[in-house]
């Protein structure tokens, strides 16, 4: 079965600081990779996505994430935050063949003091 | 905006009743997922339909089913309602059941509130 850890549950930032939110996997097999965003009261957005080429991968809004395979692990960045980033941020892995329902990790919520 | 719609936006009923939870899908789309966000059990996968046909099921309740109609919308039903059933429902869409290099789209998503 796949799951996904996010280790940061709340992560509080000044305007301008660089953003990494950690993202770790669990599958046997290949996957798909995805961060979606989903600011107050608003559904969910996909920000990001990997199937396979270029493991760095250029997302929405200024969000990169880079998959390293060896780690099992894709990390979303963002070299200068914004207070419109305030949001709660998923990463979600879904298996490249068979069921294709999403499995996220719990969220991190970013709050950005401007 | 996705182009997925759910209706309603909020509901709000007691203990022991049943709902109707509706997702139209993206135009063309035929794969409908539904997903529960819940304070403690966090974005939890219920189930797929493609086409008119349930292709997976995850932590669905026996009180839950679902089913996806020829026009490709699809309905939640939620029964007996308990307490904990309290949650965010989203359903989303993709277009296809092979794997496409295509992610699926969110609703906005029906917020229920049991009392």
């Amino acid at each position: 079965a796949q799951s996904v850890s996010q280790h940061n549950h709340h992560v509080i930032l000044s305007e301008a600081a660089s953003l990494e939110l950690g993202c770790n996997y669990s599958y046997g097999g290949t996957v798909n990779l995805f961060w979606y965003v989903q600011y107050p009261g608003q559904h969910l957005q996909l920000l990001l996505k990997y199937f396979s080429g270029d493991p760095l991968v250029k997302g929405i809004k200024g969000f990169e994430a880079e998959f390293i395979k060896s780690k099992f692990s894709f990390n979303l960045r963002k070299p200068s935050v914004q207070w419109s980033d305030t949001a709660e941020y998923f990463c979600a892995v879904n298996a490249n063949f068979g069921n294709e329902k999403l499995t996220f990790g719990t969220g991190t919520r970013l709050t950005i003091i401007p | 905006d996705s182009g997925v719609t759910q209706t309603p936006k909020h509901l709000i009923t007691a203990t022991g009743q049943r709902v109707t939870l509706r997702c139209s899908p993206r135009s063309g789309d035929l794969s409908v997922y539904w997903y529960q966000q819940s304070l403690d059990q966090g974005l939890q996968f219920l189930i797929h339909y493609y086409n008119g046909e349930e292709r997976a099921k995850g932590n669905i309740l026996e009180r839950f089913s679902a089913q996806q109609f020829p026009d490709l919308h699809s309905e939640l039903n939620l029964s007996s309602l308990e307490l904990g059933d309290s949650a965010l429902y989203f359903c989303a869409s993709r277009p296809g059941l092979a794997n496409s290099y295509n992610e699926q789209f969110f609703g906005p998503g029906t917020r229920l509130t049991v009392l």
